[in-house]
């Protein structure tokens, strides 16, 4: 069964510093999609970055990017320059199709980032 | 503002009532998916529409129900209501793999 996994409940980051947030994930899928979500304290769910198993370069997306790493199963994000407002839960979610072209998305448990001033 | 549109946002409720949350995806989404979040169990899928039709089930109880109508929005019922059923709930929208999934704000549900 496919399962994400993150093992940080918490992290901090001095401001202005980079930070990585780990994520290993668990299929036997080939094909899948790999997610990163960040939910600040007001709750709602902010889409981050993206990364297809079959991506040969690691996905980016301004001050994210996702270090992929196919054969550990692991999709860390990391955040460079971290700013006070990037404190807030950050998820870790696989995709993957089920029966026929039925997509599943399955979320890690969070790791909440503090950034300190 | 993500495209996906919730409504309420917050719900107070007694238990034993029932209540109807909804969900307007993105423009041109047709699979919705609605999620649950609680302290305890994260989040959790509850069930998935697309175009329509019902295409996957989760940790949905059977006091839950949701349909998805023929403009694509969607609605999500939730009876007989419980202290535990106290969570934010999620929709999400979707075409496929494309941009990723885009949650809506959520309905913070409370019950009293």
């Amino acid at each position: 069964a496919q399962k994400i996994t993150q093992t940080q409940p918490g992290m901090f980051v001095q401001e202005k510093e980079a930070v990585t947030l780990d994520c290993t994930y668990d299929t036997s899928d080939q094909s899948y999609g790999l997610f990163w979500y960040k939910q600040p304290s007001s709750g709602e769910m902010i889409f981050l970055i993206y990364q297809g198993s079959y991506d040969e370069q690691n996905a980016t997306e301004g001050r994210y990017s996702l270090n992929f790493q196919k054969a550990r199963k692991s999709a860390n994000l990391v955040i460079s320059a971290s700013q006070l407002g990037d404190s807030a839960m950050y998820f870790c979610a696989m995709s993957w199709v089920s029966g026929g072209s039925n997509y599943k998305l399955t979320f890690g448990k969070g790791t909440l980032l503090t950034v300190n001033p | 503002d993500s495209g996906v549109t919730q409504t309420p946002k917050h719900l107070i409720t007694a238990t034993g009532q029932r209540v109807t949350l909804r969900c307007s995806p993105r423009s041109g989404d047709l699979s919705v998916y609605w999620y649950q979040q609680s302290l305890d169990q994260g989040l959790q899928f509850l069930i998935q529409y697309y175009n329509g039709e019902e295409r996957a089930k989760g940790n949905i109880l059977e006091r839950f129900s949701a349909q998805q109508f023929p403009d694509l929005h969607s609605e999500l019922n939730l009876s007989s209501l419980e202290l535990g059923d106290s969570a934010l709930y999620f929709c999400a929208s979707s075409v496929f793999l494309q941009g990723g999934y885009t949650f809506g704000s959520g309905t913070r549900l409370t019950v009293v």
